[in-house]
């Protein structure tokens, strides 16, 4: 009964860097969720999958964050061209079934740091 | 855009006293959850309230979900030191359309409760 995971639990990146950070939802979740938590803040939605379609990306908070999922089970989420702003921890959550109401189950997180 | 307000933001109070976080918001929403996240891990759900006016106990934890759906309190009797941990109020809402349910967070309450 693993739940979800996520790696790496850290990241350093230089700004201008790349990163790419993979969530491994529990098996056989349709739904998968990313979040970004700032330092003090709660979890905000960046985008919602559900198996391989992404339905919701409308909180990613601009052009150079990206995520996928293509076989409907590991997701990335990239981030390029880091900028300081972007260090947070980013919260994977995955769920058996489609929203609303569910119960999402979230992974520890990657936390990232852009120098 | 809808927003979840907490209260108090911080709080630290003696091993044995009770407390009582709240969430507030000018939105209704279909049901709502309260999570509980210590560090370096991720949020995990203690309980959702759908009904308006709905009570639940979990052990010596008490929430209740506004009459109206837009607020919801978390009430902790002789608090231990093991309730330490950051508590987070969610909003799940309906969207049309076929997107996804996209959790609203609270801020969160960051609870200490000293021996």
């Amino acid at each position: 009964g693993a739940g979800v995971s996520q790696s790496p639990r850290y990241k350093v990146a230089k700004r201008g860097q790349d990163v790419a950070l993979r969530c491994d939802p529990i098996s056989g979740h349709v739904s998968l969720f990313w979040y970004q938590q700032a330092l003090g803040q709660g979890p905000e939605f960046l985008t919602y999958f559900q198996n391989e379609a992404q339905l919701d990306k409308s909180g990613l908070p601009s052009d150079r964050f990206f995520a996928e999922r293509p076989e409907g089970s590991v997701s990335t989420l990239k981030i390029q061209r880091t900028q300081q702003e972007d260090s947070a921890v980013y919260l994977c959550a995955s769920s058996l079934v489609t929203p609303p109401g569910e119960t999402q189950y979230f992974g520890p997180g990657t936390r990232l740091l852009v120098l | 855009t809808q927003l979840l307000e907490q209260s108090p933001q911080f709080l630290s109070i003696q091993e044995g006293e009770n407390l009582t976080v709240y969430c507030n918001s000018s939105s209704v929403f279909s049901s709502l959850q309260w999570y509980r996240q210590e560090p370096g891990e991720g949020p995990v759900l203690l309980v959702t309230v759908v009904t308006g006016g709905e009570v639940k106990k979990l052990k010596r934890l008490t929430f209740q979900f506004g009459d109206a759906r837009k607020d919801s309190s978390l009430h902790i009797t002789a608090a231990q030191p093991g309730d330490t941990g950051l508590y987070l109020c969610a909003g799940v809402s309906r969207y049309s359309g076929g997107g996804a349910d996209g959790l609203t967070f609270g801020k969160g309450t960051h609870l200490i409760i000293q021996p």
